[in-house]
């Protein structure tokens, strides 16, 4: 069935150092979503690309989508403190009623 | 202040009962789901209905019945069927129509005793 995988599953950093977590889906996706969700709270809406080859910047955050359109990444530049949490990356399912199916999330901790 | 309200944030379930979850939006949204998420997982769908009075079966509805009666509410009851409820169950609603962007409720964690 379709799947969406992220790596790595955990990921601790100095404070400072840069971070990525890559999303890999089996199917090709109209669009990808990213969430964060801090610890013991709940997942947020960071973003949506759309186009094949998107990039798009939220401050230290930038965000990629593949050429093939099945493939993204989150990249944080010099992280902070307040960076610690899970991101999720989703897509739409296949059947396209619109459920997300989602990975199953990269956490960061970072070190101050 | 729009949003999506889930109640109680922490329910104790004994054996052999059933617990219903409250899921509560605002936003008059179409689509309301409802998510388990386990330690070190992802979030994995349960049920989800598009519009009152319909729902569908998501990737883990065994143990678990809801109610869209209202456009508003989407509860979610955990039956004793459910013999490993112990987990955060996550509601979350989009505004429908294609426009898929998730907002999600504070999340109830649910323990047995």
């Amino acid at each position: 069935g379709q799947q969406v995988m992220q790596i790595p599953q955990y990921q601790h950093v100095q404070e400072g150092e840069d971070f990525t977590t890559y999303c890999n889906s089996s199917t090709t996706l109209s669009n990808i979503q990213w969430y964060k969700q801090r610890p013991g709270g709940h997942p947020v809406f960071l973003i949506q690309l759309v186009k094949s080859g998107e990039v798009k910047k939220q401050k230290r955050l930038t965000f990629q989508f593949g050429e093939a359109k099945k493939n993204s990444s989150l990249h944080i530049t010099a992280t902070q403190t307040t960076d610690v949490g899970t991101y999720f990356c989703a897509g739409p399912r296949s059947s396209n009623t619109g459920k997300l199916i989602f990975g199953q999330g990269t956490t960061l901790q970072v070190k101050p | 202040d729009g949003g999506i309200t889930q109640s109680p944030k922490y329910l104790f379930r004994k054996e052999g009962q059933n617990v219903t979850l409250s899921c509560e939006q605002n936003l008059n949204h179409d689509a309301m789901y409802w998510y388990r998420q386990d330690p070190g997982q992802g979030l994995r769908l349960i049920y989800y209905s598009q519009i009152v009075n319909d729902f569908q079966k998501g990737d883990i509805a065994e143990g678990y019945s809801v109610s869209r009666e209202k456009k508003e509410s989407f509860p979610l009851t955990v039956t004793s069927a459910q013999k490993n409820p112990t987990a955060f169950y996550l509601c979350a609603s989009t505004p429908g129509q294609g426009r898929e962007t998730q907002y999600f409720g504070p999340g109830t964690r649910l323990l047995v005793l």
